[in-house]
């Protein structure tokens, strides 16, 4: 069984790039949520993506957007990069259906200058 | 304002000895609790749960237990081993809310020293 895989693991951007985030879902996962983690904070929600779809979001402005493809893939773009942005960026899979359990990935870290 | 809090960001403990870590919430309509560690340079990763009509679950070493009229739940590691030292995150789903929606918590640092 593979695990949730993100890419890259580590990138630098400056002050108002874009950036993209990749990320697999485990094998039978349909739902895929996002979750930015700041230094010394908990993981807080981005939002989730099922059958291709947002079906939720948290308290994050519209440059945060994303995508999911038929294969549960996903991407979170983030547009106008601002050094708040600086975190570690966590992609978890989930079953779709009523377990809540999620499965992280590695993250990817994101540094900007 | 935090709705999931663990107010002890580190803890240390002695190898064989009990952990306990702790978490608070404040929003009552909170039905599903979760623990997860995480270790350096890894994704968290899922420990145990307890739904809001239970009181306690137990896994192996690990028991949480749920107090709703305090909205207070416990992580205990019994008994403790180096290899637990990691950060557990304490977090929350609300009822109605989507599946991925998860609370967590700011994080305590377990330090088992052998």
């Amino acid at each position: 069984e593979t695990g949730v895989t993100q890419s890259p693991t580590h990138l630098i951007k400056t002050r108002g790039q874009q950036v993209t985030l990749r990320c697999s879902s485990q094998s039978g996962h349909n739902t895929v949520s996002w979750y930015q983690q700041a230094l010394g904070q908990g993981p807080q929600f981005i939002f989730q993506y099922y059958r291709e779809e947002e079906n939720g979001r948290g308290n994050f402005p519209p440059r945060f957007s994303g995508l999911q493809f038929p294969n549960y893939s996903s991407e979170l773009n983030v547009n106008a990069l601002e050094l708040d942005d600086s975190a570690l960026y966590l992609c978890a899979s989930s079953s779709g259906t009523r377990g809540v359990e999620l499965f992280f990935g590695e993250g990817s870290r994101l540094t900007v200058l | 304002d935090q709705q999931v809090k663990q107010n002890s960001p580190s803890l240390s403990v002695q190898e064989g000895r009990i952990s306990i870590l702790n978490c608070d919430y404040t929003n009552s309509m909170f039905d599903y609790f979760l623990w997860y560690k995480k270790y350096p340079a890894e994704g968290p990763t899922f420990l145990i749960s307890i739904s809001s009509i239970k009181d306690k679950n137990e896994d192996g070493r690990f028991t949480v237990f749920l107090n709703k009229s305090a909205k207070h739940l416990s992580l205990h590691i019994v008994p403790s081993q180096p290899g637990d030292s990691a950060v557990y995150f304490c977090a929350s789903k609300g009822a109605g809310g989507s599946q991925g929606n998860l609370i967590f918590g700011k994080g305590t640092k377990l330090s088992v020293k052998p």
